[in-house]
C-alpha cells in the first residue's frame, strides 16, 4: 500500500471549515483513499473514501486531486466533538484487508 | 445496535504473567481484526480472521502472541509471558467484506482493551 504523509497538528476554529491534507504521491490506480479518526480513549472510526472522485456523506467530503497524488478531508463546520487524530489510509483494492495507519494529524478544535 | 465490545477495558499484568484479551464483535460480522497501538502512535495490524479462519497474522511480533475465533464469533487474543514492551492498547475491529475484494469495507473498532506490564 502507498505511503501517506499528513501534517502533525492542525487547529481549527469551531463552525469552521477543518480542511485537513493527505500526500500520497505514490499511489497506484487501484489504491483507494480511506479516512478514519480516532476521537481520545476511543477506537477509530471509519469517515470515507474514494477512489478518484470526489465523495460527500453526512459526516466530511474528500476531494481528491485530478492526478491522485493527493487529497483533502473537509469537516464543513468544525465542532468540539472533531477534535481527534485523523488518519488518511491508501489501501489497495482486492489487496491486504488490514488497516496501514501512520500517525495521522491531530485536529484541535478550538472553542 | 451494539458495537463491538472488548474485556476488560485495563488490564495490568506483572512482566512473564500470561494474559487474555477478548472481543465480541458486532453480530453477523464475518471478519475480525486485531491492532496494537503504542502509546502516541497509529495502530498497528496484528491478525485477520474471516469465521473462525486466521487468513493473516503476520503482524504478530513473536510466538508469545496467540489469537484464536473457534467458532466464528468471539475472539481471544493471548499473550504469554508478557513484556514491558507489550504494553500498549490493543484494538479488535469486525467488519463485513462489503464488496469484491474488500472495497467499501468499514471495520468497525471497539474502544480496546489498555494493557499495562509491569
Amino acid at each position: 500500500d502507498a505511503k501517506t504523509t499528513q501534517p502533525t497538528s492542525m487547529d481549527c476554529a469551531e463552525g469552521r471549515a477543518a480542511n485537513l491534507p493527505c500526500n500520497h504521491s505514490t499511489i497506484s490506480g487501484n489504491e483507494y483513499v480511506y479516512w478514519y479518526r480516532q476521537i481520545h480513549s476511543q477506537g477509530p472510526q471509519y469517515i470515507i473514501h474514494g477512489l478518484k472522485n470526489n465523495e460527500t456523506n453526512e459526516m466530511a467530503s474528500l476531494i481528491i486531486t485530478e492526478d491522485r497524488k493527493s487529497s483533502t478531508l473537509i469537516l464543513p463546520h468544525a465542532t468540539l466533538r472533531d477534535t481527534a487524530v485523523y488518519y488518511c489510509i491508501v489501501r489497495v483494492a482486492g489487496g491486504r484487508r488490514a488497516l496501514t495507519f501512520g500517525s495521522g494529524t491531530r485536529l484541535q478544535v478550538q472553542p | 445496535g451494539a458495537g463491538v465490545s472488548q474485556s476488560p477495558r485495563y488490564k495490568v499484568a506483572k512482566r512473564g504473567q500470561d494474559v487474555a484479551l477478548r472481543c465480541d464483535p458486532i453480530s453477523g460480522h464475518v471478519s475480525l481484526f486485531w491492532y496494537q497501538q503504542a502509546l502516541g502512535q497509529g495502530p498497528e495490524f496484528l491478525t485477520y480472521f474471516q469465521n473462525e479462519a486466521q487468513l493473516d497474522k503476520s503482524g504478530l511480533p513473536s510466538d508469545r502472541f496467540f489469537a484464536e475465533r473457534p467458532e466464528g464469533s468471539v475472539s481471544t487474543l493471548k499473550i504469554q509471558r508478557t513484556q514491558q514492551e507489550d504494553s500498549a492498547v490493543y484494538l479488535c475491529a469486525s467488519s463485513t467484506p462489503g464488496t469484491s475484494g474488500g472495497v467499501g469495507e468499514t471495520q468497525y473498532f471497539g474502544p480496546g482493551t489498555r494493557l499495562l506490564v509491569l
